[in-house]
């Protein structure tokens, strides 16, 4: 029972153009949401996060909108960077639940020079 | 940093086998995850203050410590060939009243092989 589902294994954008990457969830007891860079031979770095509470955060080139009704978030990307070429995951959680990340199956992103 | 050892493993079936970590200075929350190739991480428990807070779908094999200096382990004994996959441990500082942070912060993982 895949409860955060990234329905897209991979995505190749040109430098300086948007990324967009999607992920979508079924258990509406979320409340919070995380995004995670993961480069080959390391682990998963925090990116940016969303409270359910709110429906967008930026953070420079990075932003997270959450729609609740339709269960899906999507990571926006802006300018796209060479460097930015790396699997994203997004993980989700209950606030109070603390620490059970439940992750989806992650997404490879290639930016091209 | 979040800090793991070793980074790889080979081991043989039904053997054990013991994962170490050292948690980011100051985080008193250790979470470890389980990586199949091309699957996201799987949560397999949490240790809070030294004590197990929580629990994903693994079975009694998988099992954990925590030390107070801010080091952890993972035990999986009587090893499967399923379990091959890359572990990974994850630091978080945990808030008053026992919400846990959820920007946990991860290490580089441990790649054991199972023959």
């Amino acid at each position: 029972d895949q409860q955060v589902k990234q329905n897209s294994p991979s995505l190749s954008v040109q430098e300086g153009r948007i990324s967009i990457l999607n992920c979508d969830y079924t258990n509406s007891m979320f409340d919070y949401f995380l995004w995670y860079k993961k480069y080959p031979a390391e682990g998963p770095t925090f990116l940016i996060s969303i409270s359910s509470i709110k429906d967008k955060n930026e953070d420079g080139r990075f932003t997270v909108f959450l729609n609740k009704s339709a269960k899906h978030l999507s990571l926006h990307i802006v300018p796209s960077q060479p460097g930015d070429s790396a699997v994203y995951f997004c993980a989700a959680s209950n606030y109070n639940q603390g620490g059970k990340l439940i992750f989806g199956q992650g997404t490879e992103l290639s930016v091209k020079p | 940093g979040v800090t793991q050892s070793p980074t790889h493993l080979i081991k043989t079936r039904g053997q054990q086998v013991t994962l170490r970590c050292s948690s980011q200075s100051g985080h008193n929350t250790v979470s470890w995850y389980q990586q199949a190739l091309g699957q996201g991480p799987q949560f397999i428990f949490q240790y809070y203050r030294e004590e197990e807070n929580g629990r994903g779908n693994f079975p009694p094999r998988f099992s954990g410590l925590q030390f107070p200096n801010d080091s952890s382990e993972l035990n999986v004994n009587a090893l499967e060939l399923d379990d091959s996959a890359l572990y990974l441990c994850a630091s978080s500082s945990g808030l008053a009243g026992g919400h846990i942070n959820n920007e946990q912060f991860f290490g580089p993982g441990t790649r054991l092989t199972v023959l």
